[in-house]
């Protein structure tokens, strides 16, 4: 089946330093690639869909100078958290969609925890 | 605009009972239904989506959910539950055609399954 790799699982960084996500689809071409954060004990919180070739789409309020996506291949797409700072912890999900179209689902990666200190 | 409900943040049920996880939702046009399943830490596992057809969709693990289009629900259930289903659960939707072809999760629900 799909499979989506992302790492790393976990990071812990300094504050005011960038780290970077990246997120791959292993067996299929990833169209379309999704970002999300959750907080402890809640829901997943979209933050941006990045097509392949094209800039994200930021969902209202996410910062985009803050958190860079790149899209730049069909099997892989990264989260830039720029300047991180405490409140940037969190963990952080990517989500592919391939091209064979939405009702063949969405493949998640396994999360990275983000610790910034 | 789309939206989800779970309206229980937590549910507890004996093993070996039946458990019934619920979710409710809003969408313009057909909708396409999903649960997903998360361990700590980790990130999610695909259960079952409802696209088209019969309205019992069987899923992994023994878990079915069943789409109701007059009240719009897509409640998962189980026959039997196990202590190996405690996790975190989460219904998703994705409605009209869009460019972006967003879905979007409900808050989740956390279910306890007591030896």
């Amino acid at each position: 089946g799909a499979v989506v790799s992302q790492h790393p699982s976990w990071v812990i960084c300094k504050s005011g330093t960038s780290v970077k996500i990246e997120c791959r689809s292993l067996d299929f071409q990833a169209t379309t690639m999704f970002w999300y954060r959750q907080f402890p004990k809640q829901s997943l919180m979209l933050m941006a869909t990045s097509n392949e070739g094209s800039k994200a789409t930021y969902e209202q309020g996410v910062e985009k100078d803050k958190f860079l996506i790149n899209h730049a291949s069909l099997t892989l797409s990264t989260l830039t958290v720029t300047s991180a700072h405490p409140e940037d912890s969190s963990f952080y999900i990517c989500s592919a969609r391939g091209n064979r179209g939405a009702i063949y689902g969405y493949t998640f990666g396994s999360g990275t925890r983000l610790t910034v200190v | 605009a789309q939206s989800v409900a779970q309206p229980e943040d937590q549910v507890n049920v004996a093993e070996g009972n039946p458990l019934t996880v619920k979710c409710t939702y809003s969408v313009s046009g057909n909708p396409y239904l999903f649960w997903y399943v998360q361990y700590p830490n980790r990130g999610l596992q695909f259960l079952l989506k409802y696209i088209t057809g019969d309205n019992l969709v069987k899923g992994s693990y023994g878990f079915e959910a069943e789409f109701n289009k007059s009240q719009t629900s897509f409640h998962l259930k189980k026959p039997s539950a196990l202590v190996s289903d405690s996790a975190l659960y989460f219904c998703a939707v994705r409605g009209t055609w869009n460019r972006d072809d967003k879905i979007i999760f409900g808050k989740g629900t956390r279910l306890h399954i007591l030896p």
